[in-house]
């Protein structure tokens, strides 16, 4: 069975402009959830999509967005992109919201300049 | 506010040394993970303790739940330089929608 995949791995852009990232879940898998990584903070939720609905929300601003679609691969959208928007940003998916165990994928790095 | 603390942040040390990272909280949990990240991949699930006292051991790493539910540890005996990456605790703290919470992570160096 494949892996969580997230699209693109690597991402340069300038502050004010937007993002949107993608992510293919484990086949079978409905829930997928959305984190940033940064050295400073560590690894934060952003949201959680459990069948095109989101289901939790982390504490991050209204610039941070979210959809999946019907096939359970979900994209995040980031606008008005600022210097610290620079992360990596993680998706994991697991098969319903009662499994503890989530299964990350690589990643993508994006940064903002 | 809830805080899941690692220490130490950062290690450096031999291959063939033991090394132990911690992982504390002044809450109490159902359940504590215990993941791996290696450079340009996210964290791999390696083991969820459950149960207070718990003892669980995978190859040369040794896994314990404190017997209150507050805290974990990771012990490495014999490290490599395959051990190398950033170890990361994780938690669901009661209402939060069981959505996981991470620790601030112990980067891990092992020279060889």
């Amino acid at each position: 069975k494949a892996g969580v995949t997230q699209t693109p791995r690597y991402l340069i852009k300038t502050r004010g402009q937007q993002v949107t990232l993608s992510c293919s879940p484990i086949s079978g898998h409905r829930s997928v959830s959305w984190y940033q990584q940064t050295p400073g903070q560590g690894l934060q939720f952003l949201f959680e999509y459990f069948s095109e609905t989101q289901r939790n929300k982390g504490n991050f601003p209204g610039r941070f967005s979210g959809r999946q679609f019907s096939n359970s691969r979900s994209e995040m959208n980031v606008s008005t992109l600022e210097l610290g928007d620079s992360a990596l940003y993680l998706c994991a998916s697991r098969s319903n919201t009662g499994q503890e165990t989530q299964y990350f994928g690589p990643g993508t790095r994006l940064l903002v300049l | 506010t809830q805080l899941l603390e690692q220490s130490p942040q950062f290690l450096s040390i031999q291959e063939g040394e033991n090394l132990t990272v911690y992982c504390n909280s002044s809450s109490v949990f159902s359940s504590l993970q215990w993941y791996r990240q290696e450079p340009g991949e996210g964290p791999v699930l390696l083991v969820t303790v459950v149960t207070g006292g718990e003892v669980k051991k995978l190859k040369r790493l040794t896994f314990q739940f404190g017997d209150a539910r507050k805290d974990s540890s990771l012990h490495i005996t014999a490290a490599q330089p395959g051990d190398t990456g950033l170890y990361l605790c994780a938690v669901i703290f009661s209402g939060s929608a069981r959505q996981l919470t991470f620790g601030s992570g112990t980067q891990l160096t092992v020279l060889p």
